[in-house]
C-alpha cells in the first residue's frame, strides 16, 4: 500500500517570504500522481498542484512550484512570496496512475502553514 | 466553487441514529468518492462510486453505506452513530475513470454526534 509522509506538522514563513513544504511517499509503483492541496479556515479542499510521475519537469502554478525526485520518492513544495491568503492546512496526496480502483487519494497528516505579517 | 454540492453542511445527532450525507458531484463527472476527515485519522477514502457502481472500498465501516444513483448523485449513510463517527465529510468527483482527471472537492458536511 502506498503512503505518504509529512514530517512538518506546522511551518510558519513570514510575508512575502519563500517557505518549503516537504513530503515523502512509498510506492512500488512507476505510473501516479502526486498533488498538493490547500485546506483554508473555510475546511474547502483545494487543489493547489500537481505532478505526473513520468514528468521530469517540475510543475509551476504561479507562486507555487514543486521540487519533485522520483528516484527519493520526494515531493516537496516551495511556495514564493507568500501572502495572507496562503495560511492553511496544507496536504500532501498520491494517486495510482492505474485505472479503475485506484484512483482514490491517499493523503498525508498534514502541515499547517502560518503566515506572520 | 468546485461544482460539488455537498448537503448538509452541518449536522448534529445522538449516538445510536442514523443519518444521510448527500453529494452532487461536478456535471459530467462519472466517479463519486467520499472521504472522512477526523483529528486522529486524517484524511481517509472510504469509498468509491463508478456511474453507478461500486468500484473501491478503503477504511469504511460495516454500519456506513454508500450508493450512486442513476442522476449521479451519491448518498453516504452512516448508521448505529458513535461519538467517534464526529468528523468531516468530504465528497469528490471526477471525470471518466481511463482520463487525466483531478478530483474535484465539496465543502464538506461537519458531522458531530452528541
Amino acid at each position: 500500500a502506498q503512503t505518504v509522509t509529512q514530517s512538518q506538522p506546522e511551518m510558519s514563513v513570514q510575508e512575502a517570504e519563500t517557505v518549503t513544504l516537504s513530503c515523502t511517499y512509498d510506492t512500488s509503483e512507476s505510473d501516479y500522481y502526486l498533488f498538493w492541496y490547500k485546506q483554508p479556515p473555510s475546511r474547502q479542499m483545494i487543489l493547489v498542484i500537481r505532478q505526473e510521475a513520468y514528468k521530469q519537469q517540475n510543475a509551476t502554478e504561479n507562486r507555487f512550484s514543486v521540487n519533485f525526485q522520483k528516484a527519493a520518492k520526494s515531493f516537496s513544495l516551495k511556495i514564493s512570496d507568500s501572502q495572507l491568503g496562503d495560511a492553511a492546512m496544507y496536504f500532501c496526496a498520491y494517486r495510482s496512475g492505474r485505472g479503475g480502483s485506484n484512483y482514490k487519494l491517499t493523503f498525508g497528516k498534514g502541515t499547517l502553514l502560518t503566515v506572520n505579517p | 466553487d468546485s461544482g460539488v454540492t455537498q448537503t448538509p453542511k452541518h449536522l448534529i445527532t445522538a449516538t445510536g441514529q442514523r443519518v444521510t450525507l448527500r453529494c452532487s458531484p461536478r456535471s459530467g463527472d462519472l466517479s463519486v468518492y467520499w472521504y472522512q476527515q477526523s483529528l486522529d485519522q486524517g484524511l481517509q477514502f472510504l469509498i468509491q462510486y463508478y456511474n453507478g457502481e461500486e468500484r473501491a472500498k478503503g477504511n469504511i465501516l460495516e454500519r456506513f453505506s454508500a450508493q450512486q444513483f442513476p442522476d449521479l448523485h451519491s448518498e453516504l449513510n452512516l448508521s448505529s452513530l458513535e461519538l467517534g463517527d464526529s468528523a468531516l465529510y468530504f465528497c469528490a468527483s471526477s471525470g471518466h475513470e481511463n482520463m487525466n482527471t483531478e478530483a474535484f472537492f465539496g465543502q464538506g458536511t461537519r458531522l458531530t454526534v452528541v
